[in-house]
């Protein structure tokens, strides 16, 4: 079974200017996240999909961070325009049922300088 | 609002010994409990849930709810279980909660 594919998995940009990620969950999982991990803390939950409607976006900056699940699959995360504090690993997860166990991609490395 | 509290941010133990990871929670409503683990090089996974009962790589955790605890515990540590483990909460009996992890605590087991 393939997992779930995030890319790209290390991108390096400056502040003010803005990144996107991508986001390929496990075929047939209703339920995807996005959470974002700073070095040293646990993942935090920035959105979460069930199908392609947004079911809690309450961490999520929404002056500068905005998501989208297209057609119920497919993820993208963009930053407009990014800060020095959002360098952090951004972690897409998917899930067969909204609580079910969670499976996690390899992450997307943020580092903005 | 739901936390998890892992107080040790490392841990280390000799090849053999018993390994305790501590998690604290606090929810007010009935929660489900998981322990996550991320090995070196790989992807955060799945170690074990509360409902299941069961013991994986043979760690265990009871839920205590008198306590608001989930502790991880193995009585023999092996090389193998050096890793990250992160303790988290679902609120339990919604059907959209979200999962909140802990800080996160590094188990080095030395040879």
């Amino acid at each position: 079974e393939a997992g779930v594919a995030q890319s790209p998995r290390y991108k390096i940009i400056e502040k003010r200017q803005s990144v996107a990620f991508w986001c390929n969950p496990i075929s047939g999982h209703a339920t995807l996240y996005w959470y974002q991990q700073i070095l040293g803390q646990g993942p935090k939950l920035l959105i979460q999909f069930q199908n392609n409607g947004v079911v809690d976006d309450s961490q999520l900056p929404k002056d500068r961070f905005s998501a989208e699940r297209l057609k119920g699959v497919d993820s993208t995360l963009k930053i407009q325009p990014a800060k020095l504090e959002d360098s952090a690993v951004y972690l897409c997860a998917s899930s067969l049922v909204s609580v079910g166990e969670l499976f996690f991609g390899e992450g997307s490395r943020l580092t903005v300088l | 609002a739901q936390r998890v509290t892992q107080p040790e941010k490392l841990l280390s133990v000799f090849k053999g010994a018993p390994v305790e990871l501590k998690c604290n929670y606090s929810y007010s409503g009935s929660p489900e409990l998981f322990w996550y683990v991320q090995y070196s090089r790989q992807r955060l996974q799945l170690l074990l849930r509360h409902i299941s009962r069961e013991s994986i790589k043979g760690f265990t955790a009871d839920l205590n709810k008198g306590e608001t605890s989930f502790h991880l515990k193995k009585p023999f540590a092996q090389e193998e279980d050096s890793a990250m483990y992160y303790c988290a909460l679902h609120a339990g009996g919604t059907s959209y909660g979200k999962l909140t992890f802990g800080q996160g605590t590094i188990l080095t087991v030395h040879p």
